[in-house]
């Protein structure tokens, strides 16, 4: 069975750290994978995607990828109160599914 | 990014009635729509693929003549929950993509079912 697993947390960081929320996946024919933040009662909205080995920044965001070791993380860098949220790894498959992990929650104290 | 607009996005019905919900495209054409289902604390549970102009692909264990979907249009995908029972009060998710490698799914906005 295909499957993509991260840690269900809480994972819990001081404001102003850094926040490292981890993916591992089991289909080596996975071809891109997605950080998506999820709010209580809201539904999921993208923060990154990325497809090839090594790192990508956007802003406080940076994703990792070893295909290697089929591996993903996200990092966010200056973690505000408002990053406290569910984070949902998910791997694209290439035959149009998404496959989610079942996601981290993330607690940025104050 | 794109937008997916999921309509509605609070509903409470009676026990054994039957519930619409709609999933639109705004600015693409989505060739293809995800059905998910999120029970609280848990992940995203897929339900279905919808493919437009064809029968939906449903994941196993889900019940095909309880959940019908349509995806009529390229712009345009609904479920329906037919004969609610309060165990199928849950959140209510579609999602949407455009054909291509890197792409990423768009998420409506979510439907909270609340069967009484």
């Amino acid at each position: 069975q295909k499957e993509v697993e991260q840690n269900s947390g809480p994972l819990s960081v001081p404001e102003g750290a850094i926040a490292s929320l981890n993916c591992t996946y089991s289909d080596r024919g996975s071809q891109s994978f997605f950080w998506y933040r999820q709010y209580s009662g809201k539904s999921p909205e993208l923060i990154m995607f990325i497809y090839s080995n090594g790192d990508k920044e956007d802003g406080r965001f940076t994703a990792q990828l070893n295909k290697a070791s089929q591996y993903v993380s996200l990092l966010i860098r200056d973690s505000q109160p408002s990053d406290s949220a569910t984070y949902l790894c998910a791997s694209w498959t290439g035959t149009y599914k998404y496959i989610f992990g079942t996601g981290t929650r993330l607690k940025v104290l104050a | 990014g794109a937008v997916v607009s999921q309509h509605p996005s609070r509903v409470i019905c009676k026990s054994g009635t039957s519930v619409k919900i709609e999933c639109r495209s705004l600015d693409f054409q989505a060739t293809t729509m995800f059905w998910y289902r999120q029970f609280p604390k848990q992940s995203l549970m897929l339900m279905a693929t919808s493919n437009e102009g064809s029968k939906a692909t449903y994941e196993q264990g889900v019940e095909k003549d309880k959940f019908l979907i349509n995806h009529a249009s390229l712009t345009l995908s609904t479920l329906t929950v037919t004969s609610a029972h309060p165990e199928d009060s849950s959140f209510y998710i579609c999602s949407a993509s455009s054909p291509g490698a890197n792409t990423e799914a768009f998420f409506g906005q979510g439907t909270r079912l609340t069967v009484v």
